[in-house]
């Protein structure tokens, strides 16, 4: 069965510096994964997909992610974080009938 | 607007009292599922269904009912809740497996009491 680890249950980061939120995959054929947010009191939206196309993915709100096969990760960064990002973010993958996705990291920024 | 709509977005019920959390999509989304939220643990899946009249248990079925009578409707129902079924819901829909996305509602905080 495919599923998603991420590291780190919550990560801060400066208002302007480096966002790096972390996820592997465990998968024995090539994944379809995503990055969804969860902003307060929302539903999820989707950030961006892989499948195969390009192995570095941009999204939408200045987040990408990068698809490293020999290292099972597919982390999510932005260059500059601001306050509006302050989220939960989830990895997922797509496991034939279901979205299996990791627990989550919820992204706090200092001001 | 595509959307998928759930109602309603709150609900305190005491244990035992039936209740049913709607769920309607309107992009003709053969793929259909219900998720709940729980804090450490994510997002696990309650059932899903591929079409109509044909649903399936996921991770998390115990308690719930779901049922597919029209493609756009996929209604949760919770015969006797208990307070183990305090939790945030989710329901959302897809085009078809594999690779695309999923669209998700703007939940529903359920409160059993």
């Amino acid at each position: 069965a495919q599923s998603v680890t991420q590291l780190g249950s919550h990560v801060s980061v400066s208002e302007g510096a480096l966002v790096l939120l972390r996820c592997n995959y465990s998968s024995s054929v090539p994944p379809y994964l995503f990055w969804y947010v969860q902003y307060p009191n929302q539903g999820l939206q989707l950030l961006l997909k892989y499948t195969s196309a390009a192995t570095l993915v941009k999204g939408i709100n200045g987040f990408e992610a990068e698809f490293k096969k020999s290292e099972t990760s597919f982390h999510l960064t932005k260059p500059s974080a601001h306050m509006s990002d302050a989220a939960e973010y989830f990895c997922a993958v797509s496991d034939k009938d279901k979205i299996i996705f990791g627990k989550g990291t919820r992204l706090h920024i200092l001001p | 607007e595509a959307q998928v709509t759930q109602n309603p977005r709150y609900l305190i019920t005491v244990t035992g009292k039936k209740l049913t959390v709607t769920c309607s999509q309107n992009m003709n989304h053969e793929y259909m599922s219900w998720y709940r939220q729980d804090p450490g643990l994510g997002l696990r899946q309650i059932y899903y269904s591929m079409n109509v009249e044909v649903t399936d248990k996921g991770d998390v079925p115990e308690g719930y009912k779901v049922s597919r009578k029209e493609k756009r409707n996929f209604p949760l129902i919770l015969e006797s809740p208990s307070p183990n079924q305090t939790s945030l819901y989710f329901c959302a829909s897809r085009p078809d497996r594999g690779v695309t996305e999923a669209f998700f509602g703007q939940g529903t905080r359920l409160t059993v009491v």
